[in-house]
């Protein structure tokens, strides 16, 4: 079954700390995988997409990995502002037909001052 | 370029009553796409549209219909809404090609209380 999970569930942070996000996935076949941010009350916005040949990927202060072995991916949040506050939801897409995504649940990020 | 348009942003109904969730995009895509969000639960997929004309179910489209309209609209009806469809409701829209594609564009959200 596609799956995809996200851990912490939540977490708190102060700011101008740096942070890190873990998604696991068992999706197949495996086509990319975006994180997006939700903000409270607003819908979700890409941050960035990672494919299957890519390892790094930097958007700002948010660094995204993946590691197509062993089905992980991390986000990593650099300097932490107020800003950052929201739900960070990892979204696997997989190849076929019709094209699919599978959602985590997301991380609630509150990040205090 | 306002993106996905989604009205209304809230609703409260009674069990029974029925109603129908408007979504627009001006970005030009053809795939559209209806989702519900729940506390500790994933986005899952109502039914989606790949293209003017076409729609399909998704993982929970019992209780619902979908109109695509046109290219640019896409509508979610409940036609007789139970407490089980308070949720917020999410449209998407899918971009085209290039770096976007496959990235959905999402509206604000139309949140929905069903007494």
């Amino acid at each position: 079954k596609n799956q995809v999970e996200q851990s912490p569930q939540s977490l708190i942070i102060l700011e101008g700390k740096n942070c890190t996000l873990q998604c696991n996935y068992t999706v197949s076949p495996f086509s990319n995988l975006r994180w997006y941010k939700q903000d409270t009350g607003r819908g979700p916005v890409s941050l960035t997409i990672m494919t299957f040949s890519e390892n790094t990927k930097s958007n700002g202060r948010y660094t995204a990995t993946l590691d197509a072995d062993t089905k992980q991916s991390s986000l990593h949040i650099t300097a932490s502002q107020l800003s950052d506050s929201a739900s960070y939801i990892c979204v696997v897409s997989a190849m076929g037909g019709t094209y699919k995504y599978i959602f985590g649940t997301g991380t609630r990020l509150k990040v205090l001052a | 370029n306002a993106g996905v348009t989604q009205t209304p942003k809230f609703q409260v109904l009674k069990t029974g009553q029925s109603m129908t969730l408007q979504c627009a995009q001006d970005m030009n895509h053809n795939s559209m796409y209806w989702y519900r969000q729940d506390p500790g639960m994933g986005l899952r997929l109502i039914y989606y549209s790949a293209s003017e004309g076409t729609t399909d179910k998704g993982e929970v489209p019992n209780g619902y219909n979908v109109s695509r309209l046109n290219k640019r609209e896409f509508s979610l009806r409940l036609e007789s809404a139970a407490p089980s469809q308070t949720s917020v409701y999410f449209c998407a829209s899918r971009g085209l090609a290039g770096a976007l594609s496959g990235e959905l564009f999402f509206g604000e959200g139309s949140r929905l209380t069903v007494l």
